[in-house]
């Protein structure tokens, strides 16, 4: 059974608007999690991270991150063609040193 | 500045060789991670380190071995390629902690086995 499950979409959205990524884990015990960017071709980018419930705003991005129901997700404001990517959401258990990463959704942002 | 470095971005090889990735890290992280990313399976983990010498095995641990003599340093070994070994190639590292355990990737290799 798959740990953290992403919708692979593509997920689109028009230039200018909020997307909206969501992710969901199945261990209770997961801590703390990460958004990852990656563009075709190059290696996964930190977006940010988030271990509190709640919202942590970084710029145009936001994650937001509800423990009792399990999900986090990553909000782009004003998004850009250039957000364009696949995002990977990550859960660290704590245990292991590891993180678990999901399989990613394809953004596309049209103009 | 974060900096992971990977021997190589582009890596073709024959089936039955003995193939080396190599990973620089230049940030004193502890651990150190090697994936490898295929279409629609994602990032799988093949083994990772948390210290010089020390060793664990990750969900696809068959037909690799590793090489961890450095701090800075991590190798992932394909003992005998095969063709089922062509895939993205990524090694990452971390430091250890509660909260923040971001990983951090280099460039990637992408391999491919004939």
């Amino acid at each position: 059974q798959k740990e953290v499950e992403q919708n692979s979409g593509p997920l689109s959205v028009p230039e200018g608007a909020i997307a909206s990524l969501n992710c969901t884990y199945s261990d209770r015990g997961s801590q703390s999690f990460f958004w990852y960017r990656q563009y075709s071709g190059k290696s996964p980018e930190l977006i940010m991270f988030i271990y509190s419930n709640g919202d942590k705003e970084d710029g145009r991005f936001t994650a937001q991150l509800n423990k009792a129901s399990q999900y986090v997700s990553l909000l782009i404001r004003d998004s850009q063609p250039s957000d364009s990517a696949t995002y990977l959401c990550a859960a660290f258990t704590g245990g292991g040193n590891k993180l678990t990463f999901g399989t990613g959704t394809q953004l596309k942002v049209e103009l | 500045d974060v900096k992971v470095t990977q021997s190589s971005r582009y890596l073709v090889k024959r089936t039955g060789e003995k193939v080396f990735l190599e990973c620089v890290q230049d940030m004193d992280h502890e651990n150190m991670f090697w994936y490898r990313q295929d279409p629609g399976l994602g990032l799988r983990l093949i083994y990772f380190s948390y210290d010089v010498k020390m060793k664990e095995k990750g969900d696809i641990p068959e037909g690799y071995s590793v090489s961890r003599e450095k701090k800075e340093r991590f190798s992932l070994i394909l003992e005998s390629a095969s063709t089922n070994q062509t895939s993205m190639y990524l090694c990452a590292s971390s430091l250890t902690g509660y909260t923040s355990y971001e990983q951090y990737f280099g460039p990637g290799t992408r391999l491919t086995v004939t």
